[in-house]
């Protein structure tokens, strides 16, 4: 079983602060992708990482891929209403996607 | 990104009716789709690997005459759950794969058995 582990559960800040969750495990993955899903709908990708120690920006959000490839965070700085929802990591190995427990996120005005 | 859709978005039916879902890749080709479900604030489940042209491949614990998948052409899988009981209820997504390490997900299918 491949299990990913993600911290904190929820979290609920205001408008403009910084944050960070984290994607843990104990297996090696070949790549890992981040997506937020928003309630009713599917998951969106967000990013992809691939090779240990990789970094990703987009926009406010900063990804980081462990260099063992068993975990990654996820930086958001100055976090923004529209940030709110499900963020989801997800490990992929053996031609399947493995999720982990996920991070509800609410940011408030 | 690429666009997936699934149809219906929502179903409402009685117990013991069977539903079918459908899931398209509509702007590449996928030999490889998947099928979740998701229950209230929780993450996702996977139930099963659809394969073009052969068998899925299912997930243990997940019965494959309940939920049946067909994946007939490199845009389209479709999962039937048949004899629907209200513990199905629940929402039901799909995955396309576009490349080895890259999924885009469906709208998803939000299904209540009564």
């Amino acid at each position: 079983t491949q299990l990913l582990e993600q911290s904190p559960q929820f979290l609920s800040i205001q408008e403009g602060e910084n944050l960070t969750v984290y994607c843990n495990s104990s297996s090696v993955f070949s790549s890992l992708q981040w997506y937020r899903q928003e309630p009713g709908e599917g998951p969106v990708l967000l990013v992809t990482v691939v090779t240990g120690g990789e970094v990703k920006k987009l926009k406010r959000l900063t990804f980081q891929f462990g260099d063992a490839r068993k975990d990654s965070s996820l930086h958001i700085t100055a976090a923004q209403p529209g940030d709110t929802g499900l963020y989801l990591c997800a490990g992929y190995n053996f031609n399947k996607f493995y999720f982990g427990s996920g991070t509800k996120l609410n940011v408030k005005p | 990104g690429a666009v997936v859709s699934q149809h219906p978005s929502w179903v409402i039916c009685k117990s013991g009716t069977s539903v079918k879902i459908e899931c398209r890749s509509l702007d590449f080709q996928a030999t490889t789709m998947f099928w979740y479900r998701q229950f209230p604030k929780q993450s996702l489940m996977l139930m099963a690997t659809s394969n073009e042209g052969s068998k899925a491949t299912y997930e243990q614990g997940v019965e494959k005459d309940k939920f049946l998948i067909n994946h007939a052409s490199l845009t389209l899988s479709t999962l039937t759950v048949t004899s629907a009981h209200p513990e199905d209820s629940s929402f039901y997504i799909c995955s396309a794969r576009r490349n080895q390490e890259t999924q885009y997900f469906g709208p998803g299918t939000r299904l209540l058995v009564l």
